[in-house]
């Protein structure tokens, strides 16, 4: 398994600040993950981010939103800039384990609100 | 379909009665599907990770099961007990592609 240590746990902010979120994990791993969960929605893949190279968005998010950071093989951050209050949501960060990153493994979460 | 589906979306569940909930996914270029038990502030919690067709993995008083050909997952609950009242999340993909989640199933156990 992984330990992801991920933080900070909670926060409020002001619209038009920007918050960015940690994550650290106890062994090297190749890709980290960032998701982010609406109130009443799924979780939803933000962003793939492997050390040394750009962050791989999905459809909807884009670098100026949510840039990423992954500066080595145990740590990225997501910062979520100009919030909104549709940015409200629950952020997590994950790994991938196994020889094809089968497992999934996941921090405690960052539980957003924006006011 | 095109997404992860589950369902129900909630569930009331009297402590000692088995249970069970449904979930559903895109059956092409199937790669693993993913079952997760998310409590409030906690790191959503790993239960299985299934590849095959007709395959059925088990864990305590958990189970699930995979028919990859149709697109569904089962996962039940023998005895529910109150320590079972959690988010249960089922999700397909894995590997380099992340994850696809549903909704999930909010399971409340009632003493």
């Amino acid at each position: 398994s992984a330990v992801i240590s991920q933080k900070p746990s909670r926060d409020i902010c002001q619209r038009g600040t920007s918050l960015t979120i940690q994550c650290q994990v106890d062994s090297q791993v190749t890709m980290m993950f960032w998701y982010r969960q609406q109130p009443g929605q799924s979780l939803t893949l933000i962003a793939t981010a492997n050390q040394g190279s750009e962050a791989t968005y999905e459809s909807g998010f884009v670098i100026d939103k949510f840039p990423i950071s992954r500066p080595n093989l145990t740590f990225s951050t997501l910062t979520v800039s100009n919030m909104s209050p549709e940015d409200s949501s629950i952020y997590l960060c994950s790994v991938g384990r196994g020889t094809t990153n089968t497992e999934a493994f996941f921090g405690q979460g960052t539980r957003l609100t924006v006011v | 379909i095109l997404n992860v589906e589950q369902s129900p979306q909630s569930l009331h569940v009297q402590e000692g009665d088995s249970t069970n909930f449904t979930c559903s996914f895109p059956s092409s270029n199937f790669y693993a599907l993913h079952w997760y038990r998310w409590e409030t502030a906690k790191s959503p919690e790993a239960l299985f990770v299934m590849t095959l067709n007709g395959d059925e993995k088990k864990k305590g008083r958990i189970s699930a099961t995979l028919n990859t050909k149709e697109g569904y997952s089962y996962l039940y609950i023998k005895g529910s007990q109150p320590e079972d009242s959690a988010t249960y999340l089922c999700a397909s993909g894995g590997g380099a592609d992340g994850l696809t989640f549903g909704k999930g199933t909010h399971l409340i156990i009632q003493p």
